[in-house]
């Protein structure tokens, strides 16, 4: 089955910084790549997701890019602010697999 | 809000009893998944339903179950517990088509059990 590492585990920062969350996945039939913000006592919320044909993509201050060749895709947040301290999870879903997450990263963004 | 409703927010009960969480999915969506969240574990999959059938099964224990009804909802029942299940408990919909990847999460069932 689908096995996706997730790295660093905490990362902090100061604000206006950017911060990179990086992962890797082992099934090469996985397709789509949802990132997640899990705000303190609330449910992970979709915030942007890439699919297998394309290699980056932007949505105002964060970015997702895919290497499918070594099956790593990343989360790059540029000019962070205070609010997006959370943790963050990527996911890999193939086909009517279910969607696995990663072990999460606690960002910390430093006023 | 992601249109995603989980009762009750939090639950307390103690060894060898049984519980029951409710979930609600967003409007129209079919899928209804159930996700344990531990601080050692992350976000586990438990279990999947589709329009009333079982679609996936994952590390779900025996003591565990789930169903989904024919309004959609669904609940995940579990019994015999140990101090081990302690855990947030997370429901998650999806709907059809081009979008049934995309999981909206409800806010969760914080289960302690003492």
């Amino acid at each position: 089955g689908e096995n996706v590492e997730q790295h660093p585990s905490t990362l902090s920062v100061q604000e206006g910084d950017s911060a990179v969350i990086k992962c890797t996945y082992s099934d090469s039939a996985s397709n789509y790549f949802p990132w997640y913000k899990q705000e303190l006592g609330k449910g992970p919320q979709l915030i942007i997701d890439i699919r297998s044909n394309v290699g980056e993509k932007k949505d105002q201050r964060i970015a997702v890019t895919l290497n499918k060749t070594a099956k790593h895709f990343s989360l790059h947040i540029t000019e962070t602010q205070p609010e997006d301290s959370a943790v963050y999870f990527c996911a890999a879903h193939h086909g009517f697999q279910k969607l696995v997450f990663g072990t999460g990263t606690r960002l910390l963004v430093s006023p | 809000d992601s249109g995603v409703t989980q009762t009750p927010k939090h639950l307390i009960t103690a060894t060898g009893q049984r519980v029951t969480l409710r979930c609600s999915p967003r409007s129209g969506d079919l899928s209804v998944y159930w996700y344990q969240q531990s601080l050692d574990q992350g976000l586990q999959f438990l279990i999947q339903y589709y329009n009333g059938e079982e679609r996936a099964k994952g590390n779900i224990l025996e003591r565990f179950s789930a169903q989904q009804f024919p309004d959609l909802h669904s609940e995940l029942n579990l019994s015999s517990l140990e101090l081990g299940d302690s855990a947030l408990y997370f429901c998650a919909s999806s709907g059809t088509g081009s979008t049934n990847e995309k999981l909206f999460f409800g806010s969760g069932t914080q289960l302690s059990v003492l």
